[in-house]
C-alpha cells in the first residue's frame, strides 16, 4: 500500500523569502513522485515530477524537489517565493507497475505574505 | 492549449437524488481517471478508465457510483442515491498512453449534498 504525509496543513512565508514544503511517502513497491498545484477555482497542475535518474528535479515557475529514498522524502522548494504562488501544493505517488492511479498527500495551502 | 473540462462546477443536491458529474476529456487521450477530495482531506482516487471499461477502480468505487463514457467525447461519474458523506470536490483526469504518462485534471465539480 502506498501513502503519503505532508506534515505541513500551512505555510505561511513572506516574498521573497525561501520555502519548502516537506512530504514523505511509503510504499512497498518503487514509485514515481510528484507535485501538483491547486490556484484558487483551478484543477491541478503539475509542477514537477521524479521518474528516475538525477534525485534534484527541477519544475515550473522556480520550483525543484529532491528525491531522498533512505527518507522516502521528496520535499518541494523554491529559493524566492512571489505573491502568485500562493495555492495548494500537493504531493502525490504512482506505482511504476500495475495501476496508474495517483495517491496524494493532504496537501499544504502556501500563503505568501507582501 | 487542451485541457480537461468539468460541468457543473458547482452541484447541489437533496440527499438520495441520483447525481451526473460531467467530464470532457483531452481529445486524444485514452485513460480517464475520477478523483474526489472531501474537504480537508487527501485527493482520492475513485477509478479509472480505458477502452471503454473500469481498469481499476478504488473501495470508495462501490455499487453507488458508476462511469460511462456515452458518446466518444464526454466521461461521466454517476452516483445514485447520495449521501451526505458524498459531499466532496470531484475531478476529473486524463492521460495519452499506457507508457507513463502526466495526468491532466480538470477545474473540479464540487458536490453539495444537503
Amino acid at each position: 500500500a502506498q501513502s503519503v504525509t505532508q506534515l505541513d496543513s500551512q505555510v505561511p512565508v513572506f516574498e521573497e523569502a525561501p520555502v519548502e514544503l516537506r512530504c514523505n511517502y511509503s510504499s512497498s513497491v518503487s514509485v514515481y513522485l510528484f507535485w501538483y498545484v491547486q490556484y484558487p477555482n483551478q484543477g491541478l497542475q503539475l509542477l514537477l515530477k521524479y521518474l528516475s535518474g538525477s534525485t534534484l528535479v527541477k519544475g515550473i515557475n522556480g520550483f525543484e524537489a529532491e528525491f531522498n529514498k533512505s527518507q522516502t522524502s521528496f520535499h518541494l522548494r523554491k529559493p524566492s517565493v512571489h505573491i502568485s504562488d500562493t495555492a495548494e501544493y500537493f504531493c502525490a505517488v504512482m506505482m511504476r507497475t500495475g495501476a496508474n492511479n495517483l495517491f496524494f498527500g493532504t496537501g499544504t495551502r502556501l500563503t505568501v505574505i507582501p | 492549449e487542451p485541457e480537461v473540462t468539468q460541468t457543473p462546477s458547482h452541484q447541489v443536491t437533496q440527499m438520495g437524488q441520483e447525481v451526473i458529474l460531467r467530464c470532457v476529456p483531452i481529445s486524444n487521450h485514452l485513460y480517464f481517471y475520477w478523483y474526489r477530495q472531501i474537504l480537508g482531506q487527501k485527493v482520492e482516487f475513485l477509478v479509472s478508465f480505458y477502452n471503454n471499461e473500469i481498469s481499476e477502480k478504488s473501495e470508495i468505487f462501490d455499487d453507488q457510483f458508476s462511469v460511462e463514457r456515452p458518446d466518444g467525447s464526454n466521461f461521466t461519474l454517476k452516483i445514485r442515491s447520495t449521501k451526505l458523506e458524498d459531499s466532496a470536490m470531484y475531478f476529473c483526469a486524463s492521460r495519452e498512453t499506457q507508457v507513463y504518462n502526466e495526468q491532466f485534471f480538470g477545474p473540479g465539480t464540487r458536490l453539495t449534498v444537503l
